[in-house]
């Protein structure tokens, strides 16, 4: 069965620090993978996706993260954290079925 | 591109009565739409898929005599909360993908719904 596993319920960083927020899959095949963030009260914004080649990709908001086969993982980065991260982010897998997401890891950010 | 958006953003409404909510995807065809519940701090939670013109597929343990989807046409897709009791209270996003290779979905800004 498909899952996905977000180990982290809340991090703390301080505004400036890189962050890394680990996303841990389960999945039959060649996964699709994904990031969004979600800000208190509104929907999902998509940060990034892996589907094939490259893996490490690139998102907005200066985010990355690295697909990993042999570890099952897809962990998002940001070398520089600002306060306006603070949000739940949720990791998500999907091929040709509906996306599975994870719990989500809720982002909290210190001055 | 890739535009979703929900109708209304908020509702409050009396237990008993029913409740629409519109997903529409403004600037693409979607063939299929997806519905979720999201409960406070916690995760989506899939309730149904509907293609376009067929019969939505609900996930176990969703009431689909409760949850009525219907997706009428490319670009539309309603979910009517029936008999809505405060149980039902919470917040509704829709989801949309296009036909393409990739199974990426657009979602829409979310529905809160409260039922007094």
């Amino acid at each position: 069965a498909q899952s996905v596993t977000q180990p982290d319920i809340h991090i703390t960083v301080s505004e400036g620090a890189s962050l890394e927020l680990r996303c841990n899959y389960s999945y039959g095949a060649t996964p699709y993978l994904f990031w969004y963030v979600q800000s208190p009260g509104q929907g999902l914004q998509l940060l990034l996706k892996y589907f094939s080649g490259d893996t490490l990709v690139q998102g907005i908001k200066g985010f990355e993260a690295e697909f990993k086969r042999s570890q099952s993982s897809f962990n998002l980065r940001k070398p520089s954290v600002h306060w306006s991260d603070a949000a739940e982010y949720f990791c998500a897998v999907g091929r040709n079925t509906p996306l599975v997401f994870g719990k989500g890891t809720r982002l909290s950010v210190i001055a | 591109g890739a535009v979703v958006s929900q109708h209304p953003s908020w509702v409050i409404c009396k237990s008993g009565t029913s409740v629409k909510i519109e997903c529409r995807s403004l600037d693409f065809q979607a063939t299929t739409m997806f519905w979720y519940r999201q409960f406070p701090k916690k995760s989506l939670m899939l309730m149904a898929t509907s293609n376009e013109g067929s019969k939505a597929t609900y996930e176990q343990g969703v009431e689909k005599d409760k949850f009525l989807i219907n997706h009428a046409s490319l670009t539309l897709s309603t979910l009517t909360v029936t008999s809505a009791h405060p149980e039902d209270s919470s917040f509704y996003i829709c989801s949309a993908k296009t036909s393409g290779v990739y199974n990426e979905q657009f979602f829409g800004p979310g529905t809160r719904l409260t039922v007094l």
